[in-house]
C-alpha cells in the first residue's frame, strides 16, 4: 500500500530563515505529488503539485518542491519564511492504481519565531 | 482551482440527534467529491467518495448507515451524521477533485456533539 511519511512533526524557524519540509513516499511507480497548507480551523489550500516533467516545481506563496525519484522524496522549500507561513503542511500522494484518492502524510506544524 | 464551500462552519448538536453538512462546489461541476474527518492534531482521514447520481463509496471501517452521503447534483454533496454521539465530534472537510488528481478543499465544518 502506498504511504506518505513526514518525519518532522514540528519545525521552528526564525522569520527570514530558509525552510525545508521533508516528505517521503512509498510506491513503486511515480505518483502524483502534492503539498497542502492548513491554517488552524481552516480547510486545506493547494501549494503546488508534481505530475511529470521538470522535477523542481514552483508553487504559490514563494514555495517550491523538488521531486527526487531516487530518494522517493518530494521536499518543500522556501528561501525566506514569513510569520504568516506558520501553519500545518501536508504532503499527499495520488496514484492511478488507487484512482483519484489522496493519501496524506501526518503533517508538519511550522512555527515561525520573530 | 475550484472554490468549495461548506455549511455550516460550526455546529453543536445533542447526542442522539442528526446533523447535515453541505458541501458545495461553487464554480466547478464535480462528479466526484470526497469527505474527510480530521481529529485534533492529526491528519485527514478519508471517509468516503461521493459520486454524483450514485451511491457513495465508503472507506473500510466507516459506518455507511451512520454517515449518510448524498450527491444529488454536480454542485452539492451532503453528509448526514445520524444519531450523533460525542465520539463523532470532529472536523469534517469535503473536497472536489480536479482533472489531474488534485483536490480542492472546503473550509471545513466543526461538529461538537454534547
Amino acid at each position: 500500500a502506498q504511504s506518505v511519511t513526514q518525519p518532522d512533526i514540528h519545525i521552528t524557524v526564525s522569520e527570514g530563515a530558509s525552510l525545508e519540509l521533508r516528505c517521503n513516499y512509498s510506491y513503486g511507480a511515480t505518483p502524483y505529488l502534492f503539498w497542502y497548507v492548513q491554517s488552524p480551523g481552516q480547510g486545506l489550500q493547494l501549494l503546488l503539485k508534481y505530475f511529470s516533467g521538470d522535477t523542481l516545481v514552483q508553487g504559490i506563496k514563494g514555495f517550491e518542491a523538488e521531486f527526487k525519484r531516487s530518494q522517493s522524496s518530494f521536499n518543500l522549500r522556501k528561501p525566506s519564511v514569513h510569520w504568516s507561513d506558520a501553519a500545518e503542511y501536508f504532503c499527499a500522494v495520488a496514484t492511478m492504481e488507487y484512482g483519484n484518492k489522496l493519501v496524506f502524510g501526518a503533517g508538519t506544524i511550522l512555527r515561525v519565531k520573530s | 482551482g475550484a472554490v468549495v464551500s461548506q455549511h455550516p462552519s460550526w455546529v453543536i448538536c445533542k447526542s442522539g440527534t442528526s446533523v447535515k453538512i453541505e458541501c458545495r462546489s461553487l464554480d466547478f461541476q464535480a462528479t466526484t467529491m470526497f469527505w474527510y474527518r480530521q481529529f485534533p492534531k492529526q491528519s485527514l482521514m478519508l471517509m468516503a467518495t461521493s459520486n454524483e447520481g450514485s451511491k457513495a463509496t465508503y472507506e473500510q471501517g466507516v459506518e455507511k448507515d451512520k454517515f449518510l452521503i448524498n450527491h444529488a447534483s454536480l454542485t452539492l454533496s451532503t453528509l448526514t451524521v445520524t444519531s450523533a454521539h460525542p465520539e463523532d465530534s470532529s472536523f469534517y472537510i469535503c473536497s472536489v477533485t480536479g482533472q489531474t488528481y488534485e483536490q480542492y478543499f472546503g473550509p471545513g465544518t466543526r461538529l461538537t456533539v454534547t
